[in-house]
C-alpha cells in the first residue's frame, strides 16, 4: 500500500534554532518526492522537489534530504523564525496511475520568540 | 504570474444548503486537481480533469458533489445539498502535461468551508 507518513506530528521550537522534519514513505515505482509549505489558510506552496537521483537539495534556509533506499525524507530547517510556523508537508509521486500524489498528513512547526 | 485563483476564500452555509467553488487555473496548465483538506490531514483527492475531460473521479461523492470544467479553463464544484462533515478546505491545483514530474504543481489558496 502506498503511503506517506510524517514525524513529528507537530513541533515547537525557539525563534533561531534549527530543527529537522522527518518523512518515510512506501510509494512505488517511486517518481519524486516534494515539501510544501501550507500557512494556516493558504494552499501549500512548494519549497523543494527531489528525484530518485537527488540527495541533497536546498531552498535559503530549508535543506532536504532523501534516502531513495531507505525511502526517508527529511527537511532540515535552519536559523528558523517566526514565519516559518506552517504545517509542512511531503508529496511522493508515483510513476503510473491516475491518482499519483501521495500526500503525508504534515508536521505542524510554531517558532516562538 | 497570477498563480492558481480560488473564489471565494471563506464560506459559511446552513447545512442543505447549496454552495459551489470556482478555480482559475495557471495559463496553460491543461491538467486541474480539486483537493479537500480536513483539519490536520492532507488533502484527498475529489476529481482531476485533463482539459475539459474529468479522468478521475472516482473519490468524488456523486450523490452531492459535482463538477465542471467548460473549455478546459476555469472549474467549478458544486454541493448540493451540503452536509456538516463536508466543512473542510478545498483546494484547486494546476499542471501541465498531468504529469507532476513534468511541471509546476501549484496548489490555490483554497476555501475554507463551513457548514453550520
Amino acid at each position: 500500500k502506498n503511503q506517506v507518513e510524517q514525524s513529528p506530528q507537530s513541533l515547537i521550537i525557539l525563534e533561531g534554532k534549527n530543527c529537522t522534519l522527518q518523512c518515510n514513505y512506501t510509494v512505488s515505482p517511486f517518481s519524486n518526492l516534494r515539501w510544501y509549505k501550507q500557512d494556516t489558510g493558504r494552499g501549500p506552496v512548494s519549497l523543494t522537489i527531489m528525484t530518485f537521483s537527488e540527495n541533497t537539495k536546498s531552498n535559503g534556509r530549508y535543506t532536504a534530504t532523501l534516502d531513495a533506499d531507505t525511502k526517508q525524507s527529511s527537511l532540515h530547517i535552519t536559523a528558523s523564525q517566526l514565519s516559518d510556523s506552517a504545517s509542512y508537508i511531503c508529496v511522493v509521486s508515483a510513476q503510473t496511475g491516475a491518482n499519483n500524489l501521495f500526500f503525508g498528513t504534515g508536521t505542524r512547526l510554531t517558532v516562538i520568540p | 504570474e497570477a498563480g492558481v485563483v480560488q473564489s471565494p476564500r471563506y464560506k459559511i452555509i446552513e447545512k442543505k444548503q447549496p454552495v459551489a467553488f470556482w478555480c482559475n487555473p495557471i495559463s496553460g496548465h491543461n491538467t486541474l486537481y480539486w483537493y479537500r483538506q480536513n483539519l490536520g490531514q492532507g488533502p484527498e483527492l475529489l476529481i482531476r480533469y485533463e482539459n475539459e475531460e474529468a479522468v478521475d473521479d472516482s473519490q468524488l461523492p456523486k450523490d452531492r458533489f459535482s463538477a465542471e470544467r467548460l473549455k478546459g479553463v476555469d472549474s467549478t464544484l458544486k454541493i448540493q445539498p451540503a452536509e456538516l462533515g463536508d466543512s473542510a478546505v478545498y483546494l484547486c491545483a494546476s499542471s501541465l502535461f498531468g504529469s507532476v514530474r513534468d511541471s509546476g504543481y501549484t496548489f490555490g489558496s483554497g476555501t475554507r468551508l463551513t457548514v453550520v
